[in-house]
């Protein structure tokens, strides 16, 4: 069965630095998504893209966010200097189109020090 | 926006034992979806259930939209079933999927 895949699966990196969390959707799904869940907390939504631009966001997804999907396959997260408070599980998802299930990928566990 | 609700927020049992998860919703959805997240945080989906009743071996599911809640109900436990449940809901085509806060399910022999 097809796979939402991402990379790396744990990272840790220092405070005020960039991360960049690399993620592979479904072949052929059309929508994309990327949520973070906080050690102990519920998952949380930060950002949909569908159609080469982002279609939703929540108040979470600030100014030190970007998404972007910079060839046919990869989906990726930028957070361009990341805080204590960033680190979380972050889950990049995928749909095939409205109405149907959301698929996770099994997340990267980011670390900031 | 749209409020998830799960109850009980924590659930131990022993092994064998039947349980009913539930959740409820704030306002009419158009998706939900019930997922597992074991021990590793992978989130399994179990079921896409916007409506009606589903079963998945010993799991099932029932989505009674008019009311707006969802139960799910796992029989027989066993210790591969510890972990978190979580019930997520789209309040409108083409939007996120919302979490609820989750039940943690420890499950021993």
């Amino acid at each position: 069965e097809p796979e939402v895949t991402q990379t790396p699966s744990h990272q840790v990196t220092q405070m005020g630095q960039e991360v960049i969390l690399r993620c592979v959707p479904i072949s052929n799904h059309l929508y994309f998504y990327w949520y973070r869940q906080i050690l102990g907390q519920k998952v949380e939504f930060l950002v949909s893209f569908y159609n080469n631009e982002i279609s939703e966001k929540s108040e979470i997804f600030d100014d030190q966010f970007s998404v972007e999907r910079p060839d046919g396959s990869n989906f990726t997260l930028k957070i361009r200097s990341t805080k204590l408070e960033d680190s979380a599980m972050y889950f990049c998802a995928s749909i095939q189109g409205i109405g149907s299930p959301l698929h996770f990928g099994n997340g990267t566990r980011l670390t900031v020090t | 926006g749209i409020q998830v609700e799960q109850s009980p927020p924590d659930l131990i049992l022993q092994e064998g034992a039947n349980s009913t998860l539930r959740c409820n919703f704030s306002d009419s959805v158009n998706n939900l979806q019930w997922f597992h997240q074991n021990p590793w945080g992978q989130l399994i989906n179990l079921f896409y259930i916007p409506s009606g009743t589903k079963q998945n071996g010993r799991l099932s599911a029932t989505t009674v939209a008019t009311e707006r809640y969802s139960l799910l109900y796992i029989s027989s436990s066993q210790t591969t079933d510890s972990g978190v449940y979580f019930c997520a809901v789209v309040k409108q085509a083409g939007t996120a999927l919302i979490f609820g806060k989750g039940t943690t399910l420890s499950v021993s022999s």
